[in-house]
């Protein structure tokens, strides 16, 4: 059963900051894995997407790795903004029952002015 | 282009209800999901459905039916609701290959059971 983690559950970091936020799936028999934003009472909205056969995509200050074989994918927001606080959460797609998508629980980022 | 569209945005249910979550997507996806969103919880899958007229269950597809009724549209009923099916539920659509295969998601409906 692949189970998906993300640490640390909550962070609080300066405005400026680089920060780096985890993602742990048990499972390393993935198709692809997501990267989600979700403000608060609002839907998903994907910021990332990595194939299992790529390293790492970037958008803008955004940059998502993917280690298959230790089961890890991290992203890095560069020069964090307050506009950046939000619920982030990685989701992964198996290759066996290969429609369904597993989510992590999340990590809420708070960027303070 | 609305995307994936989801109705109603709130309800308020008591014990031993029925209602049906509405869902449509204009993007021409196959595959559509059911997820509920719990507090510390993430996203759990709760139904999803690859193609049109089938249907799989998920994590906890526990008091909950659904149906695909065409390629656009993938309804949830809840038969009675208890108060342990209080949520914020989300729709989902799955972008087909060749193009990049991202979930779109609907804005959600929080559901409250008395």
């Amino acid at each position: 059963k692949q189970e998906v983690t993300q640490i640390p559950a909550a962070l609080s970091v300066p405005e400026g900051e680089n920060l780096v936020l985890n993602c742990s799936f048990t499972d390393s028999a993935i198709y692809n894995l997501q990267w989600f934003r979700q403000d608060p009472g609002k839907g998903l909205t994907s910021l990332l997407l990595i194939q299992s056969s790529q390293r790492e995509q970037t958008s803008g200050r955004l940059n998502a790795s993917l280690d298959k074989s230790s089961g890890r994918s991290t992203l890095y927001i560069a020069a964090s903004q307050p506009g950046d606080s939000a619920t982030y959460l990685c989701a992964v797609r198996r290759l066996t029952s290969y429609d369904k998508v597993i989510f992590g629980p999340g990590t809420s980022l708070s960027v303070i002015p | 282009n609305a995307g994936v569209t989801q109705t109603p945005k709130f309800q308020v249910l008591k014990t031993g209800q029925s209602m049906t979550l509405q869902c449509a997507q204009d993007m021409n996806h196959n595959s559509m999901y059911w997820y509920r969103q719990d507090p510390g919880m993430g996203l759990r899958l709760i139904y999803y459905s690859a193609s049109e007229g089938t249907t799989d269950k998920g994590e906890v597809p526990n008091g909950y039916n659904v149906s695909r009724l065409n390629k656009r549209e993938f309804s949830l009923r809840l038969e009675s609701a208890a108060p342990s099916q209080t949520s914020v539920y989300f729709c989902a659509s799955l972008r087909p290959p060749p193009s990049n295969e991202k979930l779109f998601f609907g804005s959600g409906t929080q559901l409250s059971v008395l």
